[in-house]
């Protein structure tokens, strides 16, 4: 049982470079979430996916799009890479409710040059 | 801007130990408020988790106080080992925000043998 898969782990892009992250969890789950974790900041929300064929900002959005592909898969876009946001990026999945813990994968370190 | 605040920022605490984190929050929607345990080079991992209708919930060594006219809430880890050395976020959720996690700024644990 994989849980929450996010590609690649590592990667390292020159500024104004597009790349996309690649999230995908085997848990049936109705949620999905990308937040970006940066050293004494904790981890701040991105986007959020509270179902299917929805999507909604959270705390920090600019400079990122989301796609939720399907009901496993959730990728986060960077269209023009800034070294602002070179950081971790965590995907996480959940089912509906409010008791429902958040499942996270491993992250990918991304570095903006 | 941060939703909840957490201190201390980091803590060393002896083998055997209590380790005490504390958090605040402003937004009295705010319904669930879990505790997220975070080993380096992993992703967030649920520790621990109450409702704003249940002043402590115990499981283990793992202790929540809540109070909520205050709006308050604490992490005690009894008997603290040097396998808890990790870093610790509060986090709080909501239902309009689709449950996404407002964390704190997390605290590093340190417990020495």
């Amino acid at each position: 049982n994989a849980g929450v898969t996010q590609t690649p782990k590592f990667q390292v892009l020159k500024t104004g470079q597009s790349m996309t992250l690649q999230c995908a969890q085997d848990m049936n789950h109705n949620s999905m979430y990308w937040y970006r974790q940066d050293p004494g900041m904790g981890l701040r929300l991105i986007y959020y996916s509270a179902s299917e064929g929805t999507t909604d900002k959270g705390e920090v959005p600019n400079g990122y799009n989301v796609s939720r592909l399907n009901k496993r898969e959730f990728s986060l876009r960077l269209e023009s890479a800034a070294p602002s946001q070179t950081s971790v990026y965590f995907c996480a999945s959940s089912d509906s409710g409010r008791d429902q813990p958040q499942h996270f994968g491993d992250g990918t370190r991304l570095s903006i040059l | 801007q941060q939703q909840v605040k957490q201190s201390p920022q980091s803590l060393i605490v002896q083998k055997g130990g209590i380790s005490i984190i504390n958090c605040a929050y402003e937004n009295t929607a705010f319904d669930y408020f879990p505790w997220y345990q975070q080993f380096p080079g992993k992703g967030p991992a649920l520790l621990i988790a109450i409702r704003p209708d249940v002043s402590e919930k115990k499981e283990g060594r793992f202790t929540i106080s809540f109070n909520k006219s205050a709006k308050q809430f604490s992490l005690h880890i009894m008997d603290s080992q040097p396998g808890d050395s990790a870093t610790y976020f509060c986090a709080a959720s909501i239902r309009s925000g689709g449950y996404a996690l407002n964390f704190g700024k997390g605290t590093s644990l340190l417990v020495t043998p």
